[in-house]
């Protein structure tokens, strides 16, 4: 999982409340990733950064929140107007933001919200 | 749509044995493909890159392979070992910006 920690490993919720996922990394990268596994489908991008104080959204960045105060921290939160909350998430960093370089993961956190 | 399609959905094989996983994909202009591994609960991890020129990589056991006239890429696991038992996922990234496209991923089981 090579310099990228993610926090924690197994989370619970309540429907209806926010939570943050954590997602540090030591690797010096300017681009950070939010990626949502489900199963049976490829990861699908939240949100990215490639700068510190700049972010994008992805693919499916409805019902989540992210900021990028520092270069090594990258916490999401998932809002409560996110419909689908559950699944496998995966933080990700690249040492720049072009596609050619390679993206390093975390080891997930798995939410579930009941 | 750029899409990517892998197969088979799951494999099983025995200790030892030798398999090939594919991986078909529509994403243009291509930049490259990776192939990463994928153990339960954990993050994937990079096993090869290749580019458009590329039609051949090995990292070990793993070989892959890419034909980008017909975009297929195959991953060749060589003498199986447990440790193998992960998902395979295949991962295509078009030419410009940052955009990565991954597949759903093949579970490879290998049993004793």
């Amino acid at each position: 999982d090579g310099g990228i920690t993610q926090s924690p490993k197994y989370l619970f919720r309540k429907e209806g409340q926010n939570v943050t996922l954590s997602c540090e990394q030591n690797l010096n990268h300017d681009a950070m990733y939010w990626y949502r596994q489900d199963p049976g489908q490829g990861l699908r991008l939240i949100y990215y950064s490639q700068i510190v104080n700049d972010f994008q959204k992805g693919d499916i960045a409805e019902g989540y929140s992210v900021s990028r105060e520092k270069k090594e921290s990258f916490p999401l939160t998932v809002t409560s107007a996110q419909k689908n909350p559950t699944a496998f998430y995966l933080c990700a960093s690249s040492i720049g933001g072009d596609s050619s370089y390679e993206q390093y993961f975390g080891p997930g956190t798995r939410l579930t919200v009941t | 749509k750029n899409q990517v399609e892998q197969s088979p959905q799951s494999l099983i094989i025995l200790e030892g044995k030798n398999c090939t996983l594919q991986c078909n994909y529509t994403v243009s202009p291509f930049s490259n493909l990776r192939w990463y591994k994928q153990d339960t609960g954990r993050g994937p991890v990079s096993l090869t890159i290749m580019t458009f020129s590329e039609n051949t990589k090995s990292n070990g056991r793993y070989t892959a392979t890419l034909d980008a006239d017909t975009k297929q890429s195959s991953l060749h696991i060589t003498a199986s070992q447990l440790s193998d038992s992960a998902s395979y996922i295949c991962v295509v990234s078009e030419s410009y910006g940052q955009n990565f496209v991954f597949g759903p991923g093949t579970r490879l089981s290998v049993l004793p």
